[in-house]
């Protein structure tokens, strides 16, 4: 148990559809890192947040987008989903940016058909 | 080229034996180094961090690092059948393990 919750733990959307991703850091972490991780390979670095503001992206196109709000809670925004976008979305937390323990929550099943 | 390669295995060990795991990574700016398990249907967990050159021990675990042949490995020792999961390999060019690049990961199989 890390301390670092997402939701919704599964979803199904269809192609061309938008979903917002949502993510608990844990107590006392300001910074909230999102990755994708496809079936078969390991995750995929998409960006992070540290203090409300983007610090640093991964190669994703813009319709990947996100928030971190005053309590360190994050979002992650999917427009004009692809079925290649189908993948466990993983959120993960650290005490602050520069920190080389992340913890990553169960993550968020999505499944676009 | 991946910038992180693993081989993806399956890696199959008796149980009490050694199991190794290899990792290369093509960016030299590296600074640190992560192992994390991965069961099945589960998020990853952080098992070992690297930076210098050398090996790190914890308890059944040892990571080791060269930099100049652009390497990391982890070994596991007396494997037990609840260490059978994937293993990701991760790096990043600074300390923000946040922002790391991870292999596809080699899955173990311990056999009782």
């Amino acid at each position: 148990e890390t301390g670092v919750t997402q939701s919704p733990t599964h979803l199904i959307k269809t192609r061309g559809q938008q979903v917002t991703l949502r993510c608990s850091s844990q107590s006392g972490h300001n910074t909230v890192s999102w990755y994708q991780q496809a079936l078969g390979q390991g995750p995929q670095f998409i960006f992070q947040y540290y203090r409300e503001e983007e610090n640093g992206r991964g190669n994703f196109p813009p319709r990947f987008s996100g928030l971190q709000f005053p309590n360190y809670s994050s979002e992650l925004n999917v427009n004009a989903l692809e079925l290649d976008d189908s993948a466990l979305y993983l959120c993960a937390s650290s005490l602050w940016s520069g920190e080389n323990t992340i913890y990553f929550g169960e993550g968020s099943w999505l499944t676009v058909v | 080229q991946k910038e992180v390669e693993q081989n993806s295995g399956p890696l199959s060990v008796p149980e009490g034996a050694i199991a190794s795991l290899n990792c290369t990574y093509s960016d030299r700016v590296s600074q640190s180094f992560f192992w994390y398990r991965q069961y099945s249907g589960k998020s990853p967990e952080l098992i070992m961090s690297i930076y210098s050159n050398g090996d790190k021990e914890d308890g059944r675990f040892t990571a080791q690092l060269n930099k100049a042949s652009q390497y990391v490995s982890l070994l596991i020792r007396d494997s037990q059948p609840s260490d059978s999961a994937t293993y990701l390999c991760a790096v990043s060019d600074n300390t923000n393990a946040g922002k790391s690049t991870f292999g596809d990961g080699t899955t173990l199989t311990v056999k009782p």
